[in-house]
């Protein structure tokens, strides 16, 4: 069974660097075609996607937000990981992290963990 | 960057009827628009791929429609299950883009 679960902190202040960590079940990043990416979603707006992560450790970050996020996995490759620098509170929503194979649609995706930033 | 424009934002429905949400895409993608049904304290759940094809599992009440720059996800008899939070998703390019979203209201 495919599962995905973020955790992290819930409420990090500005000028902060967030790290989010996706713990994959069911499949890793060993197995060929998989890839993971982190998105989010803002209070009222639409879904914003971050980053992803292949099998073959190529990364793709979104435009905007390329200089403050970084994605990587840990050795295993059960574990992916968000960090994104210089918090502010714009940067307040629920961030998933979701499961897709050869870079297609995302097929699973997790609850979801919600991150404030305030001071 | 391609942007989805997708419409309406809310809409209400009564148990029976038929929904139509729309999906424009700035550019064209061919068939690489995907729906998303979403509830409140849950993941979201893939229920159309590449446009026109039903995820194994979900009910074939749902169905996609379009190619370019035109989507569409029906859905038909509408059930009160269906009352939720439905979103497209295009992974044709990089950045993957979203549309705004549409809640469904079944009265």
């Amino acid at each position: 069974q495919v599962t995905l679960r973020e955790s992290g902190p819930a409420l990090v202040k500005p000028t902060q660097t967030l790290t989010l960590t996706c713990t994959l079940s069911g499949f890793s990043l060993n197995t060929r075609e998989m890839s993971v990416s982190w998105i989010r979603q803002s209070p009222g707006k639409a879904l914003e996607w971050l980053a992803l992560i292949d099998w073959e450790d190529d990364k793709f970050y979104s435009t905007s937000l390329r200089t403050r996020v970084t994605i990587s996995t840990d050795s295993s490759k059960n574990r992916v990981v968000l960090t994104m620098t210089n918090m502010n509170p714009a940067d307040t929503a629920t961030y998933y992290c979701a499961r897709s194979v050869v870079k297609g649609p995302f097929d699973f995706w997790g609850l979801g963990t919600l991150v404030t930033v305030s001071s | 960057e391609t942007t989805l424009t997708q419409s309406p934002a809310f809409m209400s429905a009564t148990p029976g009827d038929i929904v139509n949400i729309s999906c424009r895409a700035s550019q064209d993608i061919e068939d690489a628009m995907n729906w998303y049904q979403q509830k409140p304290g849950e993941a979201p759940l893939f229920i159309i791929e590449e446009a026109t094809t039903l995820v194994p599992g979900i009910t074939p009440r749902f169905s996609g429609s379009g190619y370019g720059t035109d989507f569409t996800l029906t859905i038909h008899d509408i059930e009160s299950e269906d009352a939720a939070y439905y979103f497209c998703l295009q992974h044709d390019n990089f950045p993957y883009t979203f549309g705004q979203g549409t809640k469904l209201e079944i009265k």
